[in-house]
């Protein structure tokens, strides 16, 4: 199975900032990469999908790059809004990254 | 609108069983695959199964293989998970998710375009 190693597993960030979560694959994934964001008791929404493909609704300050095996969600300017976990998500026998945090600074 | 509903979590001794249930509207039922995906308190998401929309294709986690049984039926736009044997390690939020399914190189995979809200299953007793 593919294995998805997230990093940072948290990280404190201030309102206007640009946050970078980074996702790697054990093997290449050929861009086949979804990132989620789940807020405390709520379920998790898709964010972004094929690497870099943002899903109806979601604001342009959150982006994704990537090939190969690593790839990344970045936001822009962090909103008050957005402090929540990231999830990434490979789409083969289907396992999450870990997850990152982000926080108030 | 698409709506995912799920519903039959609780409390089950260890050994017990549990069918969850999952109410869809807003789209085309029968038209998509469709997995439960698991959350243990305070710990990150756990793909568990999932379906085809035809229901003739069911997929496990190697965790659930055996002990876990997902099924359909598209006359009442409804996913289940049936769950036996249940261990204190299945305690969690399980949520139902609408699969996108892609083909990449000829290897097809899935990402979840809509979740429902959870309901909580607890083994414990």
């Amino acid at each position: 199975d593919i294995q998805m190693t997230q990093s940072p597993s948290s990280l404190s960030a201030s309102v206007g900032d640009r946050v970078t979560i980074t996702c790697r694959a054990s093997q290449g994934i050929s861009n086949s990469l979804a990132w989620y964001q789940q807020k405390p008791g709520k379920a998790p929404k898709l964010l972004l999908y094929a690497a870099s493909r943002l899903e109806s609704g979601v604001p342009s300050r959150f982006s994704g790059s990537g090939s190969g095996t690593d790839y990344t969600l970045t936001i822009s300017s962090l909103q008050p809004e957005d402090f929540a976990t990231y999830y990434c998500q490979q789409y083969y026998s289907t396992p999450f990254g870990g997850g990152t945090k982000v926080e108030i600074k | 609108e698409v709506q995912l509903v799920e519903s039959g979590g609780g409390l089950v001794q260890p050994g017990g069983s549990l069918r969850l249930s999952c109410a869809a509207s807003g789209f085309t039922f029968s038209s998509y695959a469709m997995s439960w995906v698991r959350q243990a308190p305070g710990k990150g998401l756990e793909w568990v199964s999932a379906i085809s929309g035809s229901g003739g294709s069911t997929y496990y986690a190697d965790s659930v293989k055996g002990r876990f049984t997902i099924s359909r039926d598209n006359s009442k736009n409804t996913l289940y998970l049936q769950m036996n044997s249940l261990r204190a390690e299945d305690t969690a939020v399980y949520y139902c998710a609408k699969d996108e399914v892609v083909v990449v190189a000829a290897t097809p995979g899935r990402y979840f375009d809509y979740w429902g809200q959870g309901t909580l299953v607890t083994v414990s007793s």
